[in-house]
């Protein structure tokens, strides 16, 4: 089956860098995700990473290490709106064929303060 | 566009009913599925579909039934409602291959 492990929690002041590290185990991997949930709301996509390296988009980049199992979520000049859940999410297909899974960690709660 | 509309937004059920929450997208996305969500939990798998006519089991997938005759909807069938089953429910709807998942706002179900 699949695992991910994340962080329950992690707290930083406005204007701060912070690191959200993901952990995964899974067979059939084909990439990882990563998602921002704000209380009472959906989750929404916010990157994807199925190579190696780092991926940029604005304030926010994602990092895999596929050799390692490894993915991080990086947040830059934090913003009180940030404060929210952090989701990473494994893409895995299931035994042969395309049939496949979007895997989700327990999620980060990340807490901005001024 | 209405991207993944989910209905409906509460509900509150005695065990033992039955009940379907719906689910429609019309992004022509192949592949739904359907999570629930429980405190400190994150998501949970409960069936997906690869396509109209293909369903499978999720991680969790005990007491709820689903089915895809369209490539649009994908109802969620609770057949016998039990406490347990007290959760936020979401669906969600993608591309075949890609991970990048658009979400409906839920439905917070409660069952007494």
């Amino acid at each position: 089956g699949q695992s991910l492990e994340q962080p329950s929690e992690v707290t930083a002041v406005e204007g701060a860098i912070v690191q959200i590290n993901c952990t995964y185990q899974t067979s059939g991997f084909y990439g990882l995700s990563w998602y921002q949930q704000h209380d009472g709301g959906a989750p929404t996509f916010l990157s994807y990473n199925a190579l190696d390296g780092l991926e940029e988009t604005g304030r926010f980049s994602s990092f895999l290490s596929r050799s390692d199992s490894y993915g991080y979520l990086l947040l830059q000049e934090l913003q009180m709106k940030d404060s929210a859940s952090y989701f990473c999410a494994v893409g895995s297909f299931i035994s042969s064929g395309s049939a496949r899974q979007l895997t989700f960690g327990s999620g980060t709660q990340l807490t901005v303060l001024p | 566009n209405a991207g993944v509309t989910q209905t409906p937004k509460f509900q509150v059920l005695k065990t033992g009913q039955s009940m379907t929450l719906q689910c429609a997208q019309d992004m022509n996305h192949e592949y739904m599925s359907w999570y629930r969500q429980d405190p400190g939990m994150g998501l949970r798998l409960i069936h997906y579909s690869v396509g109209a006519g293909i369903t499978d089991q999720g991680e969790v997938p005990n007491g709820y039934n689903v089915s895809r005759s369209t490539t649009e909807d994908f109802p969620l069938r609770l057949l016998s409602a039990a406490p347990s089953q007290t959760s936020v429910y979401f669906c969600a709807s993608s591309w075949t291959g890609s991970t990048e998942a658009f979400f409906g706002q839920g439905t917070r179900l409660t069952v007494v």
